[in-house]
């Protein structure tokens, strides 16, 4: 059964800091592995998306990278801004479907 | 739409009640899915359609759970005699092609609290 984990669960940082976020998963026969953005009380936005071939992919100030054979994936955030303050999800795809996730960063930029 | 809704966004439900939440997927997209989020927790799969096909259900907890798109669009997801367990949100997510891809857009949860 994948699991995917992120740790830790919560994060807190001075606005400008680059940031890292950590993704594990165990079963490395993935479709796909996407980064998620959860708002309080809102619903997922997709931020990056990269195929099992790929090795990573950016947008703006943000760049995902995954290490299959490691079952890992980072996501790194340049110049944290307060509006980047939200729950990070982590979520591989198999080729069924079935989107797995782990429980979530909370980030938290301070002004 | 512009996007996946889903409505109610917000239900109440004393236990053993019947509920019923709806999804509306962005126009045109093959695949839906259906998941649940519990407080602290990210979604977990419930349920998967191809068009009006239900190809996947392995992730709905219960036979008090059943989800339909007749046809293949909105689709509802309804749960009988409900449980204080099933308080979570429901989050619904459509894609534009069959297995997810190129990506899954969802919509905003309908947040379910059982009495």
């Amino acid at each position: 059964k994948q699991e995917v984990t992120q740790i830790p669960a919560a994060l807190s940082v001075p606005e400008g800091e680059n940031l890292v976020l950590n993704c594990s998963f165990t079963d490395s026969a993935i479709y796909n592995l996407q980064w998620f953005r959860q708002d309080p009380g809102k619903g997922l936005t997709s931020l990056l998306l990269i195929q099992s071939s790929q090795r990573e992919q950016t947008s703006g100030r943000l760049n995902a990278s995954l290490d299959k054979s490691s079952g890992r994936s980072t996501l790194y955030i340049a110049a944290s801004q307060p509006g980047d303050s939200a729950t990070y999800l982590c979520a591989v795809e198999r080729s069924d479907s079935k989107l797995t996730f782990g429980k979530g960063i909370t980030l938290s930029v301070r002004p | 739409g512009a996007g996946v809704s889903q409505s109610p966004r917000y239900k109440v439900a004393k236990r053993g009640q019947d509920v019923a939440l709806r999804c509306d997927p962005i126009s045109g997209h093959v695949s839906l899915f259906w998941y649940q989020q519990a407080l602290g927790q990210g979604p977990e799969f419930l349920t998967y359609f191809q068009n009006e096909a239900q190809l996947d259900k392995s992730g709905l907890p219960s036979d008090r759970f059943f989800a339909e798109r007749p046809e293949g669009s909105v689709s509802t997801l309804k749960i009988q005699r409900t449980q204080q367990e099933d308080s979570a949100v429901y989050l619904c997510a459509s894609s534009l092609l069959a297995r997810g891809t190129p990506a899954q857009f969802f919509g905003p949860g309908t947040r379910l609290t059982v009495l």
